[in-house]
C-alpha cells in the first residue's frame, strides 16, 4: 500500500507567480490537510478536506485555496507568490479524521 | 486559538540514556496529542499518541504521559539509540479538526 504522496518533489516559482502543489492520501484516507512547514519550525496548519469540502482553515490568506478530487486526492494553489511562501508544504491523510500520515512534502522557493 | 509550547529545542544524551521532551497546551477542548518524528528531507512520521480519556500510553521504548489539569504531555524514550536522532513534534488538535505543533525538539543521540 502506497503512503501518501506529493508532487512535484521541488519547485521554484518567482513572485507574483502561482503554484499547484498535488497530493494523493493514502488508500482508504478520506480528509486530506495541509501545512507549511518553514525552516526549523512545526507545520502550520493550512486547512481540511472531507468529502470535497473545506472544513477547517488555518490563519492564512485567500491567496491560499484548495480542491479536494471524489477520489480524495487534493491540491493545494498559492496565488500572488510572496518571498515569505517559500517553505516545505506537507500534505497529510487521515482514515479519522485524527491519526494523520504525513507525505514528503513539496519544497517551495520563491525567488 | 490553541498555543502548542515544546521543551527543550535541543537535547543531547548519550547513547542508552533516557530522553523526555515535554509540551504545554493552552484549549482544554483539545483531546487528541500526537508525536511525531520528522528526520532530514522527510515529513514527519507519527510515533505515538495519546487521547484525553487516558493518562498514560507506552509502545516499547517510547511512552507518553498527558496531564489534564496542568494542561501538558511529554514523550520519554528509554534505551537511546543513534537512530532516535531527528526532530520530534507535539501537537493538540480538537474535535474541530485543527491541528496545532509545537516548534519541535532536535535529539541528539551520541554513541
Amino acid at each position: 500500500d502506497a503512503g501518501v504522496t506529493q508532487s512535484p518533489t521541488h519547485l521554484i516559482k518567482t513572485r507574483g507567480q502561482q503554484v499547484t502543489l498535488r497530493c494523493s492520501p493514502k488508500s482508504g484516507h478520506d480528509t486530506v490537510s495541509w501545512y507549511q512547514q518553514a525552516l526549523g519550525q512545526g507545520p502550520q496548519f493550512i486547512f481540511q478536506y472531507y468529502e470535497e469540502e473545506e472544513r477547517q482553515r488555518g490563519n492564512f490568506p485567500d491567496r491560499f485555496s484548495g480542491h479536494q478530487f471524489p477520489n480524495y486526492s487534493s491540491e493545494l494553489n498559492v496565488n500572488a507568490l510572496l518571498l515569505g511562501d517559500s517553505a516545505l508544504y506537507l500534505c497529510a491523510s487521515s482514515p479519522d479524521g485524527d491519526e494523520q500520515f504525513f507525505g514528503p512534502g513539496t519544497r517551495l522557493t520563491v525567488l | 486559538g490553541e498555543n502548542v509550547e515544546q521543551h527543550p529545542s535541543t537535547l543531547s544524551v548519550q547513547e542508552g540514556d533516557s530522553a523526555v521532551i515535554k509540551c504545554t497546551y493552552s484549549d482544554s477542548a483539545s483531546n487528541y496529542f500526537p508525536w511525531y518524528k520528522q528526520e532530514l528531507g522527510k515529513g514527519p512520521q507519527l510515533i505515538i499518541d495519546i487521547r484525553s480519556n487516558v493518562g498514560e500510553k507506552k509502545d516499547q521504548r517510547i511512552a507518553v504521559t498527558l496531564n489534564k489539569t496542568a494542561k501538558h504531555f511529554s514523550l520519554h524514550i528509554t534505551e537511546t539509540q543513534p537512530e532516535d536522532s531527528a526532530v520530534y513534534f507535539c501537537a493538540a488538535k480538537t474535535n474541530a479538526g485543527k491541528s496545532t505543533f509545537g516548534d519541535g525538539t532536535t535529539l541528539t543521540v551520541k554513541p
